[in-house]
């Protein structure tokens, strides 16, 4: 069954790229990688999702190898307003359909 | 906004009672999925309806159980309440009937507090 595992914390600065990786080792062959994001006392906000290579729409890029072991999203010149929780969600691979997410990662962007 | 409402906002209740928590879908969406967020155990799927069938489960207790409408709203339902229930629920809606690699969007919450 899958497993996901982020780092839980990362900190940046205005303008910088941000690079937030999610380990998923036994995503199942047909399922996507999603991403999304969360402010305090907010539903979680879909950024991006996909499911080999690379996705960019107009706010990330979601990297996503052959092996598809891992992906990593990719936050361009990062702002202020890119401080919240970020989470990667695949499908367990199971019979009852059942998702998972990983715990999140918290990122800060300081001036 | 997302288009997703979830009423009551704030709940407060004891333990070993009963609560219905309600979901009203984005224009359009036939399916609706219903999540629990705590500090220690993140986000956790419960369960996926689409049209009124349940299409996907995850880490639902017994004690909860869930259903889908006609209109397309749906309702959880959790029992026998207990401390480690406190949490926000949240509902999520989407057009399609997969659980997995489909735009979910979230609704604002009910925040559970079992005293």
């Amino acid at each position: 069954l899958a497993k996901t595992t982020q780092p839980i914390s990362m900190d940046s600065y205005e303008g910088q790229e941000v690079n937030i990786t999610c380990s998923h080792n036994n995503i199942a062959t047909n399922d996507y990688i999603t991403w999304y994001q969360q402010f305090p006392s907010q539903g979680p906000r879909f950024i991006i999702q996909g499911y080999k290579t690379k996705v960019t729409n107009e706010v990330a890029s979601l990297f996503i190898p052959a092996d598809r072991k891992s992906s990593t999203l990719s936050l361009p010149r990062v702002s202020l307003s890119d401080t919240a929780v970020y989470y990667c969600l695949v499908g367990d691979g199971g019979s009852q359909g059942n998702l998972i997410f990983g715990k999140g990662t918290k990122l800060s962007v300081k001036p | 906004d997302s288009g997703v409402t979830q009423t009551p906002k704030h709940l407060i209740t004891a333990t070993g009672q009963r609560v219905t928590l309600r979901c009203s879908p984005r224009s359009g969406d036939l399916s609706v999925y219903w999540y629990q967020q705590s500090l220690d155990q993140g986000l956790q799927f419960l369960i996926q309806y689409y049209n009124g069938e349940e299409r996907a489960k995850g880490n639902i207790l017994e004690r909860f159980s869930a259903q889908q409408f006609p209109d397309l709203h749906s309702e959880l339902n959790l029992s026998s309440l207990e401390l480690g229930d406190s949490a926000l629920y949240f509902c999520a809606s989407s057009v399609g009937s997969r659980s997995s690699g489909i735009t979910q969007f979230f609704g604002p919450g009910t925040r559970l507090t079992v005293l």
